[in-house]
Formats: structure tokens, C-alpha cells, sequence
């Protein structure tokens, strides 16, 4: 049972870089989310997608794009980066069915220098 | 605008006492309340889920409690573990929509 996973774990990348976070689960949830996570703040919502080819804004999402053209993929792309995007991003799903439970990928490390 | 505030932020406590963590929110009308425990470098993992008619969920040592009167939750850990050394994150859930609102979480450390 693979779950969620996020890649790449870890990336340092420059001002100015395009860098796409990729984010793939086996359940094929219907639902998936990119949060980020920052010290002193609570999990923020980058976007989100309800089915495949549909995405929505959420919380904070200047600076990035999302695409879902397949229900188990769901990748981020920060167009170019810039020093307050370095965060922990968050990649999450959640089924029509699941009970309201959303599953967390492990994260990916952005560090933008 | 609708909230989540946790308290402590951090707390340090001997393995194998007790502890609660507290949840205060203002988001209203809302459809569930959860906890999530967060290990180091990990994502966060469901520990309960409780919905506005629900006052207890427990998960093994640990236990939920929801007023939604005082729209107040807390989450008690029974006789605390080194693992049990994680952030706490008390999520709660619009009624209607999607969204979700999380608080900035608790910071345990248990130490022997």
C-alpha cells in the first residue's frame, strides 16, 4: 500500500528557478491538496483539485500553479522561485467516502537561496 | 475570520505522565474537528475526528474531547511515551465547502 508520496524530499533551488514538486497516490482519491507548512504558522492551502482537470485556489496560492490532468497526480510548480516560498510543502488526499480523513504525504523541503 | 488557536505552543513533560492540549476555535457553523500528531520530518497523521454531536473519541492513550457549546476541544495523552514527542495539530472543518482551518499545533516533548 504505496499511499501518498512527494518528490523530491529535499531541493535547493535558486531565485528565479521554476521547480515542480511532484505528489502521486495509489488510492485514487478524489480530492488532493498542496498546503504548506511554516514556523509560528498552521498549514496553509496553496490549492486543491475535487476530481482530475479540476483546481481551485485556496489560502495562498500567488506564485504557484497546479495542474491535474490524471486523479493520481496532483504536481505543483512554483513558476519562479522566490526566497518566502522556501517552506515544507504538503501534498494530501482524501476520498469521497474515506470518513472526512485526509492523508498527508511525507513532504517535500524547499529551500530557496 | 474563522480560527484556530492552540495552547500550549510548547510543553515538556516526564514519560509517563499525563498532559492535555487545548483547542479553541471560531469557526462556525463547522462540520468536524480533528487532531493530528506530526512526527519530526514527517506529514501528519489522523489521530481522532469528532463531529459537533460527538463529545469523546478516544485513540488508545490518547482521548478528544469536544465542547461545541464553548467551541472548545482538548486531547489528553494517558501515561506519555518518548514517541509520543510529536507536534499536535487541532484542525477544524467548515460546515460548508472544502475548507479546512488548522491551528499552528502544540509542540510535546517527552523526556525520561
Amino acid at each position: 500500500d504505496a499511499g501518498i508520496t512527494q518528490s523530491p524530499r529535499y531541493k535547493i533551488t535558486e531565485t528565479g528557478r521554476q521547480v515542480t514538486l511532484m505528489c502521486h497516490q495509489t488510492w485514487s482519491h478524489s480530492y488532493m491538496f498542496w498546503y504548506r507548512q511554516d514556523l509560528g504558522h498552521g498549514l496553509r492551502l496553496i490549492y486543491y483539485s475535487a476530481a482530475a482537470d479540476i483546481t481551485d485556489k485556496g489560502e495562498v496560492p500567488d506564485g504557484y500553479v497546479v495542474s491535474r490532468s490524471k486523479t493520481e497526480n496532483f504536481p505543483l510548480t512554483l513558476e519562479s522561485a522566490t526566497r518566502s516560498q522556501t517552506s515544507v510543502y504538503f501534498c494530501a488526499s482524501r476520498g469521497r467516502n474515506s470518513g472526512n480523513t485526509i492523508y498527508f504525504g511525507e513532504g517535500s523541503w524547499l529551500t530557496v537561496v | 475570520k474563522n480560527q484556530v488557536e492552540q495552547s500550549p505552543q510548547s510543553l515538556i513533560i516526564l514519560e509517563g505522565k499525563n498532559c492535555t492540549l487545548q483547542c479553541n476555535y471560531t469557526v462556525s457553523p463547522f462540520s468536524n474537528l480533528r487532531w493530528y500528531k506530526q512526527d519530526t520530518g514527517r506529514g501528519p497523521v489522523s489521530l481522532t475526528i469528532m463531529t459537533f454531536s460527538e463529545n469523546t473519541k478516544s485513540n488508545g492513550r490518547y482521548t478528544a474531547t469536544l465542547d461545541a457549546d464553548t467551541k472548545q476541544s482538548s486531547l489528553h495523552i494517558t501515561a506519555s511515551q518518548l514517541s509520543d514527542s510529536a507536534s499536535y495539530i487541532c484542525v477544524v472543518s467548515e460546515k460548508y465547502g472544502n475548507k479546512l482551518v488548522f491551528g499552528a499545533g502544540t509542540i510535546l516533548r517527552v523526556k525520561s
